[in-house]
């Protein structure tokens, strides 16, 4: 069965850094999302990508952030300038079709942990 | 309190028996989602119900929606020691885009 999969699986980062997290959705999916988990809390959205431009953010997603579908296969999220409070499992998503109604597949996520 | 609350927050059974767990949500939604999330990885889409749906199976799994009450509850039937986890629902707000928004999650233990 067909998977999300997500890169590196553990990323250590220095605060202040620059991170990127990459994520192949399955291939015929049209819908993309990042969402963040820290430890202990609630699955948080962060962005949704379509047509290769961004369709929803959260508040979470500040200038900090961006997204990219650099290629028809990958796509990555970028963190600028990381803090301390970044440090969370990141997970990417992916839906078949645009519209509602569609389960979302998810990666096993990238444990990103900034010192 | 916030969108998508699951009590209890954890529940622990012996194997065959059944787990309910249930999600309380608070704005109007077009979907409700449950997906289960092993220690360490990432979140399985277990099943979809709508918003004009009142019931839905799949195997051992029961879904019931009350969109009066705003309220989901999840059924595991002749739980196994694998269905160890933690339970997510997750809604799909309407007029909200895809974006799901979790709740806090049970966790299930299933004891031999």
């Amino acid at each position: 069965e067909p998977e999300v999969t997500q890169t590196p699986s553990h990323q250590v980062t220095q605060m202040g850094q620059e991170v990127i997290l990459r994520c192949v959705p399955i291939s015929n999916h049209l819908y993309f999302y990042w969402y963040r988990q820290i430890l202990g809390q609630k699955v948080e959205f962060l962005v949704s990508f379509y047509n290769n431009e961004i369709s929803e953010k959260s508040e979470i997603f500040d200038d900090q952030f961006s997204v990219e579908r650099p290629d028809g296969s990958n796509f990555t999220l970028k963190i600028r300038s990381t803090k301390l409070e970044d440090s969370a499992m990141y997970f990417c998503a992916s839906s078949p079709r645009a519209g509602g109604n569609q389960p979302q597949h998810f990666g096993d996520g990238t444990r990103l942990s900034i010192l | 309190s916030q969108q998508g609350e699951e009590d209890p927050q954890a529940l622990s059974i012996q194997e065959g028996e059944n787990a309910t767990m249930n999600c309380s949500y608070k704005t109007s939604i077009n979907n409700l989602q449950w997906y289960r999330q092993n220690s360490g990885r990432g979140l399985v889409h277990l099943i979809l119900i709508r918003s004009n749906e009142r019931e839905k199976h799949s195997g051992r799994l029961r879904v019931t929606l009350d969109t009066s009450k705003k309220s989901s509850s999840l059924l595991i039937t002749a739980s196994r020691a694998a269905d160890t986890a933690s339970y997510f629902c997750a809604t799909d707000a309407a007029g909200g885009g895809n974006k799901l928004t979790f709740g806090t999650g049970t966790q299930l233990k299933v004891e031999l």
